[in-house]
């Protein structure tokens, strides 16, 4: 496809649970974004790569939250030992080069119960 | 306090007419991007500005950026149901070797027919 994809679309966790968020982004798009969307806010950001090199990961919460891009495409974010205020909806974007307009997912609405 | 503000937070008008929405940063703006977003869904990408003065038209919505680069307004002319969603203003922030967009808060439009 065209655009920025990501799975699965929804997830009910159970709390303490680990989950896997997955995202391909446009190809040939060099930089990858990782955003969490809390309800009723706007997305805050919580990593950034450029290729597979993640260049900043400040914006991840605790060290629960893990992402990676190993081969420099499609990039993983992982929720150990998931929480209740984890739920969120988290969106992955994608741009060539990084100060170039970034490109969303549809997200993936994550629910923690 | 959020670094960019937008207003109103929410709008409810009758189709057929007009609005604007605002967004407001408390730093000098270098990439002002507007996006779209409907519920359950990502980012809809629909303009970026980043020249002091530009304006940019898509089919019936509008933006400006100031003169400062330090406001941007977003207007939708003779507006329809297919406008409603939340409107988001995002700004690039780069430094360091990194980047990412910092968002508002959302304005949430809804069009009645």
């Amino acid at each position: 496809g065209a655009g920025v994809s990501q799975s699965p679309r929804y997830k009910v966790a159970k709390r303490g649970q680990d989950v896997a968020l997955r995202c391909d982004p446009i190809s040939g798009h060099v930089s990858l974004f990782w955003y969490q969307q809390a309800l009723g806010q706007g997305p805050e950001f919580l990593t950034y790569f450029q290729n597979e090199a993640q260049l900043d990961k400040s914006g991840l919460p605790s060290d629960r939250f893990f992402a990676e891009r190993p081969e420099g495409s499609v990039s993983t974010l992982k929720i150990q030992r998931t929480q209740q205020e984890d739920s969120a909806v988290y969106l992955c974007a994608s741009s060539w080069p990084r100060q170039e307009t970034q490109y969303f997912g549809p997200g993936t609405r994550l629910l923690v119960l | 306090s959020q670094e960019l503000e937008q207003s109103p937070q929410s709008l409810i008008v009758q189709e057929g007419k007009n609005l604007t929405i605002n967004c407001t940063s408390s730093k000098t703006l270098y990439g002002l991007y507007w996006y779209k977003q409907k519920y359950g869904e990502g980012l809809i990408f629909l303009m970026m500005l980043q020249k002091g003065g530009e304006e940019k038209s898509h089919e019936k919505i509008t933006a400006k950026l100031d003169e400062k680069k330090q406001q941007s307004s977003l207007h939708i002319t003779a507006s329809q149901p297919s406008h409603a969603g939340i409107y988001l203003c995002g700004a690039g922030r780069g430094y360091s070797g990194t980047y990412k967009y910092i968002f508002g808060t959302g304005t949430r439009l809804k069009v009645l027919a």
